[in-house]
């Protein structure tokens, strides 16, 4: 699985839109890009994920870059229950295995 | 009701005591992993299944067995607690057949503290 680069944290604003960015410049043709988040000690949760157009959901959006050696995920309108940790994970479909959670980004939503 | 379900969600050991940790799922998934974390780190692999007759070890098997009951059935022993093996357990299932990616689903965990 390609290795992915995120910053190790950001803040947000209640109400405004939490841009998530991740770096991951040596993924492949069949690997898809995923993102999940930990909301303290609490199970890993998925949010999202895509291969290469943009995707949507009730949680969040996904824009990967035409290359896509990134992707930035979208919170629209962030809550105070947003506040987690976010892993961008990038792997090959129906791989099977383990999921690699690097450092994520600890995303701060303040009131 | 959540889809994974851990039982039990703490638990206290003392070292050498065998203990169960037990993962039910009612999401008709076949593939079921059991991982661990530790403070401020990421998750690792500890077994992973991909149907009820398959068991495959994970990063760190070492010290941990598990059994697959049924589909919906995914168990985690320690044979003889060890203090190290103090973490936060989770399990996960995600279906092998499906066509756009395969998404793990997590249970809440389970937090073991082995004196």
């Amino acid at each position: 699985d390609a290795k992915t680069t995120q910053p190790p944290s950001m803040d947000c604003a209640e109400g405004r839109a939490a841009n998530l960015p991740c770096n991951h410049s040596t993924i492949s043709g069949n690997e898809y890009v995923y993102w999940y988040r930990q909301i303290h000690s609490q199970g890993p949760q998925y949010i999202i994920h895509g291969l290469k157009n943009n995707e949507t959901n009730e949680m969040a959006s996904l824009i990967i870059t035409e290359d896509r050696k990134s992707s930035t995920l979208i919170l629209p309108h962030a809550t105070l229950r947003d506040t987690a940790v976010y892993y961008c994970i990038v792997r090959v479909d129906n791989a099977g295995n383990m999921l690699t959670f690097g450092g994520g980004t600890r995303l701060m939503v303040k009131p | 009701d959540a889809d994974v379900t851990q039982t039990p969600r703490n638990r206290i050991t003392k070292t050498g005591k065998r203990i169960m940790l037990e993962c039910s799922q009612t999401k008709g998934h076949d593939r079921m992993y059991w991982y661990r974390q530790d403070p401020g780190l990421g998750l690792r692999l500890i077994y992973y299944s991909f149907d009820v007759k398959d068991i495959n070890k994970g990063e760190i098997s070492d010290g941990y067995s598990v059994s697959r009951q049924a589909q919906a059935k995914f168990s985690l022993s320690l044979e003889s607690a060890i203090p190290n093996q103090t973490a936060l357990y989770f399990c996960a299932t995600s279906m092998g057949s499906s066509t756009w990616g395969e998404t793990q689903y997590f249970g809440p965990g389970t937090r073991l503290l082995v004196l």
